[in-house]
């Protein structure tokens, strides 16, 4: 089974909207990490968010949210006032449990190309 | 400073060079990662760096020959390359968590490799 589903292989969204990108994980740990990563087509990727599986309380990084509902598995990033430089791909990724004093591996979802429309 | 420098940008090889990709973080961060990524593909892991000693090979062909000459620097060595190999390498670094890290892991802008 995949451990992380990105079901969006594309998305379009009007400059100033919001849009929200969609990401469902499986993990039978109690502890583990969800984050968001942002890669445009110079090719870096940009960390954005992170959810903890303990976060009682919604991560928020400037215009970017997580969705995270633990019930349902599912941790969707929402972007605000989508702006054109925010066109790009973005990655959910999952870090099975709690965090390690050294490495720890992160499993990507396939990605959703996001593109913010003038 | 969160920043993760990887050379060369560009790299174009023939089949029977050898040639090095170099990566280097001074965020104090020891755990080191090599990702190779595919155009619209996420990135696959290849191998992990935790204090300096390799802790994860996920079954990489001899042909790629990663090493870790200090807590700053990863190299990655190419020999007898296929066109197959042709793709983003990206390299990456993390925090220990104890230190109140998550493992997040930042990325370089990555080295474009076409194996001719």
């Amino acid at each position: 089974a995949q451990k992380i589903t990105q079901t969006q292989p594309g998305m379009f969204v009007q400059e100033k909207e919001a849009v929200t990108l969609d990401c469902t994980y499986d993990t039978s740990d109690q502890s583990y990490g969800l984050f968001w990563y942002k890669q445009p087509s110079s090719g870096e990727m940009i960390f954005l968010i992170y959810q903890g599986s303990y976060d009682e309380q919604n991560a928020t990084e400037g215009r970017y949210s997580l969705n995270f509902q633990k019930a349902r598995k599912s941790a969707n990033l929402v972007i605000s006032a989508s702006q054109l430089g925010d066109s790009a791909m973005y990655f959910c990724a999952m870090r099975e449990g709690p965090p390690s004093g050294s490495a720890r591996q992160l499993t990507f979802g396939s990605g959703t190309q996001l593109t913010v429309l003038p | 400073d969160t920043e993760v420098t990887q050379t060369p940008k560009h790299l174009v090889m023939g089949m029977t060079n050898k040639k090095s990709l170099k990566c280097e973080q001074h965020m104090g961060h020891r755990a080191m990662y090599w990702y190779k990524q595919k155009a619209k593909k996420p990135p696959e892991l290849m191998f992990v760096y935790s204090y300096e000693k390799l802790s994860i090979n996920e079954s990489v062909p001899s042909r790629f020959s990663p090493e870790c000459p200090n807590s700053s620097l990863l190299n990655l060595h190419l020999h007898a390359l296929q066109p197959e190999d042709s793709a983003l390498y990206l390299c990456a670094s993390s925090h220990p968590g104890q230190l109140g890290s998550y493992n997040e892991q930042f990325f370089g802008p990555g080295t474009r490799l076409t194996v001719l």
